[in-house]
């Protein structure tokens, strides 16, 4: 069973930092990895999707790595800005065809001014 | 377009009574899911449909059933809700050969 595991669980930053964010797997047999965000209430918001044979992917300041045999992935923030305050959720996918995800618990990030 | 709405938004029930939760996507894609996400734990797959008239078991079926009533449709079926269902549950919507799921902005369940 895949199990996925988030570092820090939770992380409070003043603006402007760069941080990182870390997602680690069980089991490297992954189809793809996605990061996500969610803020307090609402739904998840998908932000990057790496897939097993690429090794990152860039959105504005977000950047993420994935090395599958070593079963991790980090999410890079650059200049972090209070607007960036949520819990950033890792999943891991097995197959395309069914598309199911294994989560992470999550890293609740508060960046304040 | 909406994307995936889900209703209600809140409900409270008393242990043993039974309610269904209503997703709807707008996006006519293929694949829906169900997922349950409690207080520290990671979102938890529940049921999935792959295709209009298909559904499989995912991680934590038990306790719930579900109808993939037309193509824009998934509801989840509560038959006898228990303490241990309290919790937030979200639907979520993937078109066949794309990877990126669109989330609904969940339930907020509480049984007593």
């Amino acid at each position: 069973k895949q199990e996925v595991t988030q570092i820090p669980a939770a992380l409070s930053v003043p603006e402007g930092e760069n941080l990182v964010l870390n997602c680690s797997f069980t089991d490297s047999a992954i189809y793809n990895l996605q990061w996500f965000r969610q803020d307090p209430g609402k739904g998840l918001t998908s932000l990057l999707l790496i897939q097993s044979s690429q090794r990152e992917q860039t959105s504005g300041r977000l950047n993420a790595s994935l090395d599958k045999s070593s079963g991790r992935s980090t999410l890079y923030i650059a200049a972090s800005q209070p607007g960036d305050s949520a819990t950033y959720l890792c999943a891991v996918g097995r197959g395309s065809t069914l598309g199911r995800l294994y989560f992470g618990r999550g890293t609740q990030l508060t960046v304040w001014p | 377009n909406a994307g995936v709405t889900q209703t209600p938004k809140f409900q409270v029930l008393k242990t043993g009574q039974s309610m269904t939760l209503q997703c709807a996507q707008d996006m006519n894609h293929n694949s829906m899911y169900w997922y349950r996400q409690d207080p520290g734990m990671g979102l938890r797959l529940i049921y999935y449909s792959a295709s209009e008239g298909t559904t499989d078991k995912g991680e934590v079926p038990n306790g719930y059933n579900v109808s993939r009533l037309n193509k824009r449709e998934f509801s989840l079926r509560l038959e006898s809700a228990a303490p241990s269902q309290t919790s937030v549950y979200f639907c979520a919507s993937r078109e066949r050969g794309t990877d990126t799921q669109y989330f609904g902005p969940g339930t907020r369940l509480t049984v007593l």
